[in-house]
């Protein structure tokens, strides 16, 4: 149980274009969603926590125009990058927690290069 | 920030080995976790350790937690060339909202 997925896997996109990336919950309710950004051989970093129904919290230096979050059921959120540049490449990696739980449950990440 | 820091960055060993991964961190905590993750994958949790709890095992793994000194260890015993992976301790931030990670240890073990 507590399987967490991510869609797409990785995604190559132009620069200026938007790019949506899913993740979802399936078989259980996640009440919180978070979304990290990871450069190679580097940590994750916190981009912004979202409570379903409601607005994300995006951490400080995120651009929330940049990173639209929508976590519009307790199954699914939705990052948008919005006019994608190169510098925006990174892996992308989603997670998800049941209420009041401890352990965050990880989407397999999603790994985006913008030309 | 990040609220952890592990030492070290890279752990190079032989299977049959042990491993010792440490993290640090800043302010006090109702628990740590430890997650792996693959290379280009997502993350695996490990272990749960509390703030009551002095030591915790799971299998091959042995976690300990000093929250006198602010720290806790994993201990990968018997490794196995399948171990390589980086691994991360993670705390909640102060209100326990969110989880922070530390910078990782990337372990590569040789068969």
């Amino acid at each position: 149980g507590a399987v967490v997925s991510q869609h797409p896997s990785w995604v190559i996109c132009k620069s200026g274009t938007s790019v949506k990336i899913e993740c979802r919950s399936l078989d259980f309710q996640a009440t919180t969603m978070f979304w990290y950004r990871q450069f190679p051989k580097q940590s994750l970093m916190l981009m912004a926590t979202s409570n379903e129904g409601s607005k994300a919290t995006y951490e400080q230096g995120v651009e929330k125009d940049k990173f639209l979050i929508n976590h519009a059921s307790l199954t699914l959120s939705t990052l948008t990058v919005t006019s994608a540049h190169p510098e925006d490449s990174s892996f992308y990696i989603c997670s998800a927690r049941m209420n009041l739980q401890e352990t965050q449950y990880f989407g397999p990440g999603t790994r985006l290069l913008v030309l | 920030s990040q609220q952890g820091e592990e030492d070290p960055q890279a752990l190079s060993i032989q299977e049959g080995e042990n491993a010792t991964m440490n993290c640090s961190y800043k302010t006090s905590i109702n628990n740590l976790q430890w997650y792996r993750q693959n290379s280009g994958r997502g993350l695996v949790h490990l272990i749960l350790i509390r703030s009551n709890e002095r030591e915790k095992h799971s299998g091959r793994l042995r976690v300990t937690l000093d929250t006198s000194k602010k720290s806790s260890s994993l201990l990968i015993t018997a490794s196995r060339a399948a171990d390589t992976a980086s691994y991360f301790c993670a705390t909640p931030n102060t209100g326990g909202f969110k989880t922070i990670f530390g910078a990782g240890t990337r372990l590569f073990v040789k068969a």
